[in-house]
């Protein structure tokens, strides 16, 4: 079967640094995307990695290992606004995005 | 990145009454939209994936009867909730890809439909 899977909740404080990962497996790859949600909102796009290695934007990086399944999304210089839920998605080779449960990340001050 | 609307926004029906939701992509060409429904604190759940011009493809557990999608054009979907019950109260959400946004999906930014 098809399986994503990342941690439900993480807490992080104001200015600090967070790593989220998620781990997948798929039948077939065409491309790992995080997306940002904050309450009561619709998903935003955050990042799509389809080849190995770091990509940076912002405040934000997201990593990419194909050969282990694995991804992470990085947040820096965390600020309160990012309270939010990240939603780890992966397209198979039917290109259908499979999601993950979404880690709710909470900022404290 | 891309654009895509949402209408309306939020909704409050009396039950058995029918609710149609449209999905536009401003300034894309959208030939794959996607529909999915979020109860309150959980996951995403895909309802149904529609290219423009063919019949929808549904989720498992999905009726089709019930919930009627129309993807007439590369910018427009519809989600039509037929003899909508309090058990379809939800937040529906619609995704579009295509075009030169490439794979990545982009969200319209949801419907909240409470039906009484």
């Amino acid at each position: 079967g098809q399986n994503i899977d990342q941690p439900t909740e993480m807490t992080a404080t104001e200015g600090a640094i967070v790593q989220i990962n998620c781990t997948y497996q798929t039948s077939g790859f065409n491309g790992l995307f995080w997306y940002q949600q904050h309450a009561g909102e619709a998903p935003t796009f955050l990042s799509y990695n389809v080849l190995d290695g770091l990509e940076e934007k912002g405040r934000f990086s997201s990593f990419l290992s194909r050969s282990k399944g694995y991804s992470y999304l990085l947040l820096k210089e965390l600020q309160m606004k990012d309270s939010a839920s990240y939603l780890c998605a992966v397209m198979d080779s039917n290109y259908q995005l499979i999601w993950g449960a979404g880690t709710k990340l909470i900022i404290k001050p | 990145g891309a654009v895509v609307s949402q209408h309306p926004s939020r909704v409050i029906c009396k039950s058995g009454t029918s609710v149609k939701i449209e999905c536009r992509s401003l300034d894309f060409q959208a030939t794959t939209m996607f529909w999915y429904r979020q109860f309150p604190k959980q996951s995403l759940m895909l309802m149904a994936t529609s290219n423009e011009g063919s019949k929808a493809t549904y989720e498992q557990g999905v009726e089709k009867d019930k919930f009627l999608i129309n993807h007439a054009s590369l910018t427009l979907s519809t989600l039509t909730v037929t003899s909508a019950h309090p058990e379809d109260s939800s937040f529906y959400i619609c995704s579009a890809r295509g075009g030169t946004e490439g794979e990545t999906q982009y969200f319209g930014p949801g419907t909240r439909l409470l039906v009484l």
